[in-house]
């Protein structure tokens, strides 16, 4: 079965550093996001992507946040200058197009802020 | 504010019970709910919810929503350890790009 594929799965990054995390989608998916979960709390959405631009994102997608789609496979999500609440699991997702709602999530990449 | 709000938070029992998940929604141009299931990581996808009062099943697990009281519930019969996991309730938008709103989930422990 396909799957989104994301690394590291798991990264450990001084405050103030840039990171980038990595995500592989499903190869004939059109839409793209990037979804957090703080330890303990909720899934929450940042970002979504389609036809190479943002097409949504939320008020936690401040400008340290950026994502791209350099090569039409991976798809990043850049922060450029972490901060210890930024300390959580992101969660890459993809779907198919139109109509399939049904998301593929990725395994994730915890991410430790210290 | 849009709201999606599960209960219980967690709820334990033992092989062989059904189970009964709740989620309720306050989404503004609301379109769908989905339902997920995280076991370790990953959230994998159930259910997408879009009509009132038709059933969606698969295997022992089946959904229902309910638009005019803007909840849906999800049953698993005949529970097995395997089934222990996050059971997360999402809404989404009409008109939007597919970005979800998360409940908080249910942590469902199944004990042999």
């Amino acid at each position: 079965e396909p799957e989104v594929t994301q690394t590291p799965s798991h990264q450990v990054t001084q405050m103030g550093q840039e990171v980038i995390l990595r995500c592989v989608p499903i190869s004939n998916h059109l839409y793209f996001y990037w979804y957090r979960q703080i330890l303990g709390q909720k899934v929450e959405f940042l970002v979504s992507f389609y036809n190479n631009e943002i097409s949504e994102k939320s008020e936690i997608f401040d400008d340290q946040f950026s994502v791209e789609r350099p090569d039409g496979s991976n798809f990043t999500l850049k922060i450029r200058s972490t901060k210890l609440e930024d300390s959580a699991m992101y969660f890459c997702a993809s779907r198919e197009g139109r109509g399939h709602y049904g998301y593929t999530f990725g395994s994730g990449t915890r991410l430790t802020v210290v | 504010e849009d709201k999606v709000v599960q209960s219980p938070l967690s709820l334990v029992v033992h092989e062989g019970d059904t189970v009964t998940l709740n989620c309720s929604y306050e989404v503004t141009n609301f379109r769908s709910l989905l339902w997920y299931k995280q076991e370790k990581k990953a959230p994998t996808f159930l259910f997408m919810l879009t009509s009132s009062g038709i059933e969606k099943k698969s295997g022992r697990l089946s959904s229902i929503l309910d638009k005019k009281e803007l909840f849906s519930i999800l049953n698993i019969t005949a529970t097995q350890t395997g089934d222990s996991a996050v059971y997360l309730c999402a809404a989404l938008h009409r008109g939007s790009q597919g970005n979800l709103i998360f409940g908080k989930g249910t942590k469902l422990s199944v004990k042999p």
